[in-house]
């Protein structure tokens, strides 16, 4: 079944102590992006990545690291996660092109106390 | 700056009614605009995607109108469903945004269908 797949769906933990929430993806898409979506905010592009080792800052890029070493897969890093990161978030992805529908995965729910 | 707009926030209509979902942009060079579904604890599943120069796309009993030129969209549902209930999003693919592969998010109409 074609997906996209994040890891871990919740997780409640403390400033400071870093986390990386997984995505990947089994579509061959190039295109892959984070979004977190905020009560009265939508949905905010956090990195975007065109392809194996190209990222790029999406709005809201601050407090946040990816890496892209492998065509599947994409992951968010909170180095120092801060309670303003409370939020969810979603990996997407398409192919290329840019008239390509993007497919999303369930979301995470990060609560940081 | 792209901006997208979703009128009503919420929406609450009996079963069986036809309905219409609005969705506005604020500039017009797009490349597509995507409808999504989003349930509850879950992700977003698309519904519709209209390129630019396209008019309208329908699947079943939805079917999503674009008005380039006037920075606007409705998604129409007919014969509501209690199924139906969710959130509704509109995103729009800019030509001048992140490279044109950024899709900026209107914040979404909850729509609820009562028996």
């Amino acid at each position: 079944e074609a997906q996209v797949t994040q890891n871990p769906r919740y997780l409640i933990t403390v400033t400071g102590k870093k986390l990386t929430v997984t995505c990947s993806q089994n579509m061959n898409h190039e295109y892959m992006s984070w979004y977190r979506q905020d009560p009265g905010l939508g949905l905010r592009q956090i990195y975007y990545s065109m392809n194996v080792e190209v990222t790029d800052k999406g709005d809201v890029p601050e407090g946040y690291k990816v890496s892209r070493k492998e065509k599947r897969n994409f992951p968010l890093i909170l180095e120092s996660p801060s309670p303003n990161q409370t939020s969810l978030y979603f990996c997407a992805s398409s192919f290329g092109g840019r008239n390509q529908p993007q497919h999303f995965g369930d979301g995470t729910r990060l609560s940081i106390l | 700056k792209q901006e997208v707009t979703q009128i009503p926030a919420a929406l609450s209509v009996p079963e069986g009614e036809n309905l219409v979902l609005n969705c506005s942009f604020t500039d017009s060079a797009i490349y597509n605009l995507q409808w999504f579904r989003q349930d509850p604890g879950k992700g977003l599943t698309s519904l519709l995607l209209i390129q630019s120069s396209q008019r309208e796309q329908t699947s079943g009993r939805l079917n999503a109108s674009l008005d380039k030129s006037s920075g606007r969209s409705t998604l129409y549902i007919a014969a509501s469903q209690p199924g139906d209930s969710a959130t509704y999003l509109c995103a729009v693919r800019s030509t001048l945004t992140g490279g044109g592969n950024k899709l900026t998010f209107g914040t979404g109409t909850q729509l609820k269908v009562e028996l």
